[in-house]
């Protein structure tokens, strides 16, 4: 079956400091990849996503590569603002109403 | 605007007692979806529903009900609470395979 599979937290970062979580999956076919964040007192929400290999998803100055070599979907941001600081999930939906999420990175930036 | 509405936002009932969390669409979606998050576990799928009246088991379904009479609601249903059912359930519904979820804004769940 399809799984997903990200570093654990919490990652504490600084203001300004260069960020990456770590996402890897199996799947079989094509699965659509996803980030999902989920700020302290909300429900998750779309954050970025990629439909096939090589693309690049964006947003908010988040970016992830799908990486089908690799079966990676790596999160980065190159300057982390404490406004950022939330839980950042994972998730693969492979073609059917049933996606996959990894159990989530909590994300802490200190001024 | 596009929205998944949940309630209550907060509950705390005792074990035993039945209770209802509501969940409503407004997107005309066929998918939606509950989910429970624990801290160190992620999100746990407990129900979902391909449309009107098909429900199906998620990975965590035990002591849950669901029902689907309509498009638009997909109450999550609790008949004897148990104090390991203490969680955040989000709700969710999707409009089509491979997009994006729309989750509703949580319950947390307190079972005495």
């Amino acid at each position: 079956g399809n799984s997903v599979t990200q570093m654990e937290g919490p990652v504490t970062l600084s203001e300004e400091a260069f960020l990456t979580i770590n996402c890897t999956y199996t799947a079989t076919g094509y699965p659509s990849l996803f980030w999902y964040v989920q700020y302290p007192g909300e429900g998750l929400q779309l954050l970025l996503k990629a439909t096939k290999a090589d693309d690049k998803g964006s947003n908010k100055g988040f970016e992830a590569t799908y990486r089908k070599e690799t079966t990676s979907f790596h999160l980065e941001k190159g300057s982390v603002q404490v406004s950022d600081s939330a839980v950042y999930f994972c998730a693969l939906s492979g073609g059917s109403y049933i996606p996959t999420f990894g159990r989530g990175t909590s994300l802490i930036v200190h001024p | 605007e596009a929205q998944v509405t949940q309630n209550p936002r907060y509950l705390i009932t005792v074990t035993g007692k039945k209770l209802t969390v509501t969940c409503s669409q407004n997107m005309n979606h066929e998918y939606m979806s509950w989910y429970r998050q624990d801290p160190g576990l992620g999100l746990r799928q407990i129900y979902y529903s391909m449309n009107v009246e098909v429900t199906d088991k998620g990975d965590v379904p035990e002591g849950y009900k669901v029902s689907r009479k309509e498009k638009r609601n997909f109450p999550l249903i609790l008949e004897s609470p148990s104090p390991n059912q203490t969680s955040l359930y989000f709700c969710a519904s999707q409009g089509a395979t491979n997009e994006k979820l729309f989750f509703g804004s949580g319950t947390q769940l307190s079972v005495l």
